[in-house]
């Protein structure tokens, strides 16, 4: 079945630093997604990409959808404490279909 | 505009006893699809239903394991006689998706998290 290699696992950065994470898939996903998770809730969306090579921000967020369709990453700018959480992302193949998941980014931020 | 609705959020069973989820799409949504999430790990996909049919259940195992989403009411997740290995966090997410749209997206409920003892 597919596959998502997120990277890195986990994170320890300080307040104010800037942080970049990445999923590598061995196949092609139509739709790129980033979610945030804190403890005990579910999955909140944070940014979703639909056309390779496009760039989207979120306020201190931006995300990118790889041109191969096959790869995404998400930088996060000036950190703050309430930024720690696990980050996941996720593909989608088509329209309405089944998201798979990657395995997760945990972020930590030192005030 | 309540989100994405999941009851029990808790739920502990003995090994053996049946397990009941129940998800309320948001407004408007009639697509349904449950994840389970062990510890330490990302979600994975089970089954995606659309009312009164299951559209999607390669992700379900095979036995004691089963899904609905009815013409009305919520959407039932139900595991028969648990074992320990169904401990987990289980989420259910919806989306308003229709054919010929390009674009979707799946807003995720709080989960209920199964203990089985």
């Amino acid at each position: 079945g597919q596959q998502l290699n997120q990277s890195p696992q986990s994170m320890f950065i300080q307040e104010g630093e800037d942080v970049s994470m990445n999923c590598t898939s061995s196949s092609i996903f139509n739709t790129w997604l980033w979610y945030k998770q804190d403890p005990g809730e579910g999955p909140v969306l944070l940014i979703a990409l639909y056309k390779a090579g496009e760039l989207t921000s979120n306020g201190r967020l931006t995300a990118q959808f790889g041109i191969t369709r096959k790869d995404s990453f998400l930088n996060i700018s000036a950190s703050i404490p309430s930024d720690v959480g696990i980050y996941f992302c996720a593909g989608q193949g088509t329209s309405g279909s089944r998201l798979t998941f990657g395995e997760g980014t945990q972020l930590t931020v030192n005030p | 505009n309540a989100g994405v609705m999941q009851n029990p959020r808790h739920l502990v069973r003995r090994r053996g006893q049946e397990a009941r989820l129940r998800c309320s799409p948001m407004k408007g949504h009639s697509h349904v699809y449950w994840y389970r999430q062990l510890p330490e790990e990302g979600l994975k996909f089970m089954v995606y239903l659309q009312k009164e049919n299951i559209i999607d259940e390669s992700g379900m195992p095979k036995e004691r394991f089963s899904a609905e989403f009815p013409k009305e009411g919520p959407s039932i997740l139900r595991i028969q006689q648990v074992v320990r290995g169904d401990s987990a966090a289980y989420f259910c997410a919806s989306s308003r998706w229709t054919s010929g749209s390009s674009s979707d997206t799946q807003y995720f409920g709080p989960g209920t998290r199964l203990t089985v003892l």
